[in-house]
């Protein structure tokens, strides 16, 4: 089946700094989602993204689909402590009848130190 | 407002015990999904209905059923043939081909 691979598993910054995670995945898909989750609640949607070569920005974050559709990247800039959390990508594919299911990385957990 | 709820928060399970979490959804989607998330893993597809009266199993169905009676509601049964059933189950929700939007998630352990 299809897999993404995400990375990094884990980071630990400084308050303030940027920060940079990717999914790659061997198959190609239509339409990438990234999602951040607070302990013990579900995943909240941040970034969907459509087309490939697109960009994207919400407020400090900004992500791109990449050009092959096999890549995406999520940008955080001057992070805060509430961007604690774990981010997961997602990659949405058509195959058929079944092009309702996602996809999911294994997610990578930020924490910011103060 | 609009949104997915589930329910309980917390379920405990005895050995041989069958339990159903609910999920219930108000915004009129078409598509239910539920996942299992165990910890350092990302989420797992256990089932998923993309219209009333129609299920399909995911990549985990094994020890699991579901119904999809009315179009809000898709609950999860996690049975005793679930031999590990201590996870966090999430359920989510779509317009087709759209992004999924998740509830806050019950947390099931066993007694």
């Amino acid at each position: 089946g299809q897999q993404l691979n995400q990375s990094p598993q884990s980071m630990f910054i400084q308050e303030g700094e940027d920060v940079s995670m990717n999914c790659t995945s061997s198959s190609i898909f239509n339409t990438w989602l990234w999602y951040k989750q607070d302990p013990g609640e579900g995943p909240v949607l941040l970034i969907a993204l459509y087309k490939a070569g697109e960009l994207t920005s919400n407020g400090r974050l900004t992500a791109q689909f990449g050009i092959t559709r096999k890549d995406s990247f999520l940008n955080i800039s001057a992070s805060i402590p509430s961007d604690v959390g774990i981010y997961f990508c997602a990659g949405l594919a058509n195959s058929g009848g079944s092009n309702y299911k996602l996809t999911f990385g294994k997610g990578t957990l930020l924490t910011v130190n103060p | 407002d609009g949104g997915i709820t589930q329910s309980p928060k917390y379920l405990f399970r005895k050995e041989g015990q069958n339990v159903t979490l609910s999920c219930e959804q108000n915004l009129n989607h078409d598509a239910m999904y539920w996942y299992r998330q165990d910890p350092g893993q990302g989420l797992r597809l256990i089932y998923y209905s993309q219209i009333v009266n129609d299920f399909q199993k995911g990549d985990i169905a094994e020890g699991y059923s579901v119904s999809r009676e009315k179009k809000e509601s898709f609950p999860l049964t996690v049975t005793s043939a679930q031999k590990n059933p201590t996870a966090f189950y999430l359920c989510a929700s779509s317009v087709r081909g759209q992004p999924q939007h998740f509830g806050d998630g019950t947390r099931l352990s066993i007694l």
